[in-house]
């Protein structure tokens, strides 16, 4: 399967500034998605990062406040927008594989996003 | 839209098996799978079910049910390292592929 590396791990950022995760993948994946998870609850997806095209947000995510790219099949960045305490939380990028007659979902090792 | 029920937490002794539920409805059901997650750390991938039946790898097992919207993840011979948060999680070919997760299972292994 494939492996995704994520960057920074952790930060600890101001609030009203930006922050831009990055997550490059080691092979193509057909779809990369990016999820939050907030400090003892499950992964709420926020967006499906579409290669070379806008995302699909889902409801009560906006692309103003994370805005994403897609360049190509195996690279993608989620930017958090005019942060605030609380968007404090764990961010997660996510891919999905069909190569090699696997299928499944892989996770990079997520950032740590504190707003202070 | 999708939604996706397990228990919130669980307990169970070192050495015995321990069953975690997950229920689910969407509209174009297309694979449900089970992930661990230890705190601090990205899930990993347990198991993928599409068809119905057991799938059995190692001492985890993970049971899926589609008449029913039912699976479940059978974690046998338990550790204390098998303290962790078990996240039930399903696709539908009717939401673009994307991967909808559960609140997730936090299991305590008591020695």
């Amino acid at each position: 399967s494939a492996v995704i590396s994520q960057k920074p791990s952790r930060d600890i950022c101001q609030r009203g500034t930006s922050l831009t995760i990055q997550c490059q993948v080691d092979s193509q994946v057909t779809m990369m998605f990016w999820y939050r998870q907030q400090p003892g609850q499950s992964l709420t997806l926020i967006a499906t990062a579409n290669q070379g095209s806008e995302a699909t947000y889902e409801s009560g995510f906006v692309i103003d406040k994370f805005p994403i790219s897609r360049p190509n099949l195996t690279f993608s960045t989620l930017t958090v927008s005019n942060m605030s305490p609380e968007d404090s939380s764990i961010y997660l990028c996510s891919g999905e594989s069909q190569g090699g007659g696997n299928y499944g979902y892989t996770f990079g090792s997520g950032t740590r996003l504190t707003v202070v | 839209g999708q939604n996706i029920d397990q228990p919130t937490e669980m307990t169970a002794t070192e050495g015995a098996i321990v069953q975690i539920n997950c229920t689910y409805q969407t509209s174009g059901f297309n694979g449900l799978f089970w992930y661990q997650q230890h705190a601090g750390e990205a899930p990993t991938f347990l198991s993928y079910n599409v068809l119905d039946g057991l799938e059995e790898k190692g001492r985890f097992s993970s049971f899926l049910s589609r008449s029913k919207g039912y699976s479940y993840l059978l974690l046998k011979e338990l550790q204390m390292k098998d303290s962790a948060s078990y996240l039930c999680a399903a696709t539908d070919y009717n939401q673009g592929g994307k991967l909808i997760f559960g609140q997730g299972t936090e299991l305590s292994v008591k020695p």
